[in-house]
């Protein structure tokens, strides 16, 4: 069973909008990491940000958020005020306490920022 | 500050050729791994290593071997290089091996096997 999955191959937005990338996950362990990195045409990934499980508030990070719904097992990003360097893939990442050497990774959405 | 290094950036060989590809990260972490990118499929973990003198098999080891040569460095080896194995691969570290600790990556190596 897909542990990430990103319902979204690619997405669209204008600059200077806010965007939502989709991350939904699977684990039955009570201790985990959620992480989304960024891996622009150039080939780098680009750590963005990180909630853990047992936080209560949602992880921002300049102009990125991860809406953390525990329950439903959703942590999605958003990207506010989108700027044309945003256009890159997107992945979600989770990281459980009983397999801690193991980050998976979801297929990935591609962003793309439109002037 | 480096952070993770790879070398080397690009490399073609041929099937049934040998290469090593070489990380090292300058951040003083206990973890290394190695990873490979394949088109819609995200990062998937080939090996790592917890600690300095630990290694330990991921999701698709067959075909690799590595070594933790000390703190820094963990190689990637191809013994015998196949199509399939025709990717970009990735070093990461992080702190240590717990939930919260980010994994930091290194610029890729792009391998094409003809």
């Amino acid at each position: 069973a897909q542990k990430i999955t990103q319902t979204q191959p690619g997405m669209f937005v204008q600059e200077k909008e806010a965007v939502t990338l989709d991350c939904t996950y699977d684990t039955s362990d009570p201790s985990y990491g959620l992480f989304w990195y960024k891996q622009p045409s150039s080939g780098e990934m680009i750590f963005l940000i990180y909630q853990g499980s047992y936080d209560q508030q949602n992880a921002t990070e300049g102009r990125y958020s991860l809406n953390f719904q525990k329950a439903r097992k959703s942590a999605n990003l958003v990207i506010s005020a989108s700027q044309l360097g945003d256009s890159a893939m997107y992945f979600c990442a989770m990281r459980e306490d009983n397999y801690g050497q193991n980050f998976v990774f979801g297929p990935g959405t591609r962003l793309s920022v439109l002037p | 500050n480096a952070g993770v290094t790879q070398t080397p950036k690009f490399q073609v060989l041929k099937t049934g050729q040998s290469m090593t590809l070489q990380c090292a990260q300058d951040m003083n972490h206990n973890s290394m791994y190695w990873y490979r990118q394949d088109p819609g499929m995200g990062l998937r973990l080939i090996y790592y290593s917890a600690s300095e003198g630990t290694t330990d098999k991921g999701e698709v080891p067959n075909g690799y071997n590595v070594s933790r040569l000390n703190k820094r460095e963990f190689s990637l080896r191809l013994e015998s290089a196949a199509p399939s194995q025709t990717s970009v691969y990735f070093c990461a570290s992080s702190e240590g091996e717990a939930s919260q600790e980010t994994q930091y990556f290194g610029p890729g190596t792009r391998l094409l096997v003809l």
